[in-house]
């Protein structure tokens, strides 16, 4: 069954520390491979997206992930978090035309100012 | 441009009751989808619609049902609300690339 995991499910860091969150699909096929983006009490927001091409992709407020196609995995990345950073990080994939998104479980992430 | 909204945005049924979520959507998308969160779950496929008219099964449906009769709005309905079903449920919808979706505010829905 297609599936996308993520392994980290609550990560603290303090201002200005690297951040890495892991993602892994397994599914095979065309891979199409989304971050979203939760503030608290806001909607989903797109971050970032793998279609196809360089597979390292840049998003929105300085955020970039690394698609490593041997390794089924889709990490997140951002050289210096902020506060304002805080949220919860959903790596998502599809494949097909059906436009069906499976997403992972879910990462909070809490940055300390 | 409003984007994706959702009406209400904070509901509480008894075990029983029905309702009814409205998604409505102003960018001429062809697909709409439905989804709940729940801590730890990520987000769960319920229906989905890839166009007027139509609607399929996603992950979860079982206890939801949805019409998709105008292509801007698309309504997910619960005929016997259970306390399984207390969640935050979210809409989207998206255009010529299915897979990028745009999220509505969210519904919280709490069953008792």
């Amino acid at each position: 069954a297609q599936s996308v995991s993520q392994h980290n499910h609550h990560v603290i860091l303090s201002e200005a520390a690297s951040l890495e969150l892991g993602c892994n699909y397994s599914y095979g096929g065309t891979v199409n491979l989304f971050w979203y983006v939760q503030y608290p009490g806001q909607h989903l927001q797109l971050l970032l997206k793998y279609f196809s091409g360089d597979p390292l992709v840049k998003g929105i407020k300085g955020f970039e992930a690394e698609f490593i196609k041997s390794k089924f995995s889709f990490n997140l990345r951002k050289p210096s978090v902020q506060w304002s950073d805080t949220a919860e990080y959903f790596c998502a994939g599809g494949s097909g035309n059906t436009g069906k998104l499976i997403f992972g479980q879910g990462t909070t992430l809490q940055v300390k100012p | 441009n409003a984007g994706v909204t959702q009406t209400p945005k904070f509901r509480v049924l008894k075990t029983g009751q029905s309702m009814t979520l409205l998604c409505a959507q102003d960018m001429n998308h062809e697909y709409m989808y439905w989804y709940r969160q729940d801590p730890g779950m990520g987000l769960r496929l319920i229906h989905y619609s890839v166009g007027e008219g139509t609607t399929a099964k996603g992950e979860v449906p079982d206890g939801y049902n949805v019409s998709r009769l105008k292509k801007q709005n698309f309504l997910l309905g619960l005929e016997s609300a259970a306390p399984s079903q207390t969640s935050v449920y979210f809409c989207a919808s998206s255009y010529s690339r299915p897979y990028e979706q745009y999220f509505g505010p969210g519904t919280r829905l709490t069953v008792t």
